[in-house]
């Protein structure tokens, strides 16, 4: 059974230029999460979707940042005129449905996103 | 807002000798689970070890052992025997039981493993 699936796993954009993260979850997985790791920091939570809906976006930046979990296919993080302050790392995890309450979340080997 | 501290930015232990992690948090909610990550340079995020609030025994496995203090909202690691794979940063995490399904993240400990 394979793991949380990102790519790509580096990825190098001119400012003003758009970002497109993937993320397919582990198989029988239907919710998805985003976090962003700034270079020394902890991992902060940006959004989690289940398919085809945006569940939290509590932490998304309110321009510039979308994401999506379509009924087929991985989930997209889109990031539209990078900016340098853009660059980190973007970790994608999923979990099972939630029948209880162990809905622990497993996570992909990130995408390291570089705004030059 | 659920805040998650961690006051040890890096630590080091001799290999085959045991180092404690801390870890604090801060919340209103008397459910919850709490969690150690693991990254090593490779930067996979890797689940070392959880804890339910509800349980009063400490989570173990293998190695790695906790020192869940739910009055002091306290949450260690004890990592034992410590072997040079033990190298990497930890990340301690909190999640809600109910309502929000995200994690809380500290800003890590990088551990050192000296041969």
């Amino acid at each position: 059974n394979a793991g949380v699936m990102q790519n790509p796993r580096h990825l190098v954009r001119r400012r003003g230029q758009e970002a497109r993260l993937r993320c397919s979850p582990m198989k029988g997985h239907s919710h998805v999460y985003w976090y962003r790791q700034l270079p020394e920091e902890g991992l902060k939570f940006m959004v989690y979707l289940q398919k085809e809906n945006i569940i939290d976006e509590s932490g998304m930046p309110k321009e510039r940042f979308s994401a999506e979990f379509p009924k087929e296919g991985p989930s997209i993080l889109r990031i539209q005129q990078v900016v340098r302050g853009d660059s980190a790392a973007y970790f994608c995890a999923s979990s099972p449905p939630s029948f209880g309450t162990h809905n622990e979340q497993f996570f992909g080997p990130g995408t390291r996103l570089t705004v030059l | 807002a659920q805040t998650v501290t961690q006051s040890q930015p890096e630590m080091s232990v001799q290999e085959a000798e045991t180092v404690t992690l801390s870890c604090t948090y801060d919340t209103s909610e008397s459910d919850y689970y709490l969690f150690w990550y693991k990254q090593p340079p490779s930067r996979q995020m890797i689940l070392v070890i959880r804890q339910e609030a509800y349980k009063q025994q400490n989570a173990t496995e293998n190695r790695f052992s906790v020192n869940f203090q739910k009055a002091a909202k306290s949450f260690s690691l004890k990592i034992s025997d410590s072997q040079l794979g033990d190298a990497a940063m930890y990340f301690c995490a909190y999640r809600d039981q109910t309502g929000a399904n995200n994690l809380f993240f500290g800003t890590g400990t990088r551990l050192t493993v000296i041969p």
